[in-house]
């Protein structure tokens, strides 16, 4: 059974501090892994979307990994802000058409000042 | 419109009523699907229909589930004989066929409330 699992389920850091999200999954095969940001009472945006042969991709000071040989990626936050704290998606996709995607239970991040 | 709508944004129905829920999807997106978020959970896929090609429904979670397309635009997710348990975000994701690949949008949500 596909599977992505997320860690930590929750985190609460200090303002302008870094962190880093962690993502395993044992989708396969595999087509992408795109990581959401959710802020409270809204839909998920995308931040990232990577693919099989990329290793890092970077939106501002959002950068996501990717290892395809461990089936992990993860998510560093720079210089965090109040904004940033909402809760954060690891989706990865099959390859195909239709419902091809695998949501992890997403980490809750506080950042607080 | 510019992004994908659902509405209304809440809605508090007594256990046992009917509901229904609207979704427009970014114009031209073929492709549109229906997730529930319960809280503290992950998404969990419930209908997706792509043109005019028969929906996969295999997220539904019971006969009281039903969803519907028309015209290739506007979606319809009814709940019937609500239970507590039906009470979640019902989040509804749009994209071009190709573009599934790379990205869906999102909307804000339905959040409903079964007392």
């Amino acid at each position: 059974k596909n599977q992505v699992e997320q860690s930590p389920q929750s985190l609460i850091i200090l303002e302008g501090k870094n962190c880093t999200l962690q993502c395993n999954y044992t989708v396969s095969p595999f087509s992408n892994l795109r990581w959401y940001k959710q802020d409270t009472g809204r839909g998920p945006v995308s931040l990232t979307i990577m693919t099989f042969s990329e290793n890092t991709k970077s939106n501002g000071r959002y950068t996501a990994t990717l290892d395809a040989d461990t089936k992990q990626s993860s998510l560093h936050i720079t210089a965090s802000q109040l904004s940033d704290s909402a809760s954060y998606i690891c989706v990865v996709r099959a390859p195909g058409a239709g419902n091809m995607l695998t949501f992890g239970g997403g980490t809750r991040l506080m950042v607080k000042p | 419109g510019a992004g994908v709508s659902q509405s209304p944004s809440n809605k508090v129905t007594e256990k046992g009523k009917d509901v229904e829920l609207r979704c427009d999807p970014i114009s031209g997106h073929t492709a549109l699907y229906w997730y529930r978020q319960s809280l503290g959970q992950g998404l969990e896929f419930l209908i997706y229909f792509q043109g005019n090609s028969a929906p996969d429904k295999s997220g539904l979670p019971s006969d009281r589930f039903s969803a519907e397309r028309t015209g290739g635009s506007v979606s319809t997710l009814t709940i019937q004989r609500t239970q507590q348990e039906d009470s979640a975000v019902y989040l509804c994701a749009s994209s071009l066929v190709l573009q599934g690949h790379y990205g869906y949008t999102f909307g804000s949500g339905t959040r409903l409330t079964v007392v």
